[in-house]
């Protein structure tokens, strides 16, 4: 079966700072990897997702990943954090074989002034 | 946004009671999911529907239910809630899998135990 995990709980950035959430995924076929905010009290909306096209990704909001096969990752970047990217990040993967759509543990950001 | 309506948002009920949630869609998606989050744990799928009366188990699936009659609704029941069933649920929509993933979200469903 296919899965994410997403490392670190929690990170913690200054305003103006590189964000950078990681995702390493596990899959025996070519994977279709998403990334997810939720902001408090919200559901989860879409930020970006890959699904082999091209392996940089661009999604909302300035945010993008970028697909490693080589390392099994799919880590979100954002070059300046801004106080409104405060909130949770998942990864999440659309297992082929099951329809079923995975996600990981979440990784909540934190924006400094 | 995408029609996804949770039902009810709040909910606060006794332990060994049954309690039913419902999602409705208004997008005609073929795929409905549902969810639980809990703090560390991130989202865990409980169940997700494929069509009508097509549904399948997720990951924790036990102690609940799950049913499609229509395109539009996808009820969940907690057959006996327990404590450990206390968490935020969430209903999910996309119109495939694949490519074709592109999940919306309803709002969520406090559920609380006692």
């Amino acid at each position: 079966a296919q899965s994410v995990t997403q490392l670190g709980s929690h990170v913690s950035v200054s305003e103006g700072a590189l964000v950078l959430l990681r995702c390493n995924y596990s899959s025996s076929v070519p994977p279709y990897l998403f990334w997810y905010v939720q902001y408090p009290n919200q559901g989860l909306q879409l930020l970006l997702k890959y699904t082999s096209a091209a392996t940089l990704v661009k999604g909302i909001n300035g945010f993008e990943a970028e697909f490693k096969k080589s390392e099994t990752s799919f880590h979100l970047t954002k070059p300046s954090a801004h106080m409104s990217d405060a909130a949770e990040y998942f990864c999440a993967v659309s297992d082929q074989s099951t329809d079923k759509l995975i996600f990981g543990t979440g990784t909540r950001l934190q924006v400094f002034p | 946004d995408a029609g996804i309506t949770q039902s009810p948002r709040h909910k606060v009920t006794e332990t060994g009671t049954p309690v039913t949630l419902r999602c409705h869609q208004t997008e005609n998606h073929r795929y409905m999911y549902w969810y639980r989050q809990d703090p560390g744990h991130g989202l865990r799928l409980i169940h997700y529907s494929y069509g009508v009366k097509d549904t399948d188990k997720g990951e924790v699936s036990d102690g609940y239910s799950v049913s499609r009659s229509k395109t539009e609704d996808f009820l969940l029941t907690l057959e006996s809630a327990t404590s450990s069933q206390t968490s935020v649920y969430f209903c999910a929509i996309s119109p495939g899998t694949g490519t074709r993933t592109e999940a919306f979200f309803g709002q969520g469903t406090r559920l609380t135990v006692v």
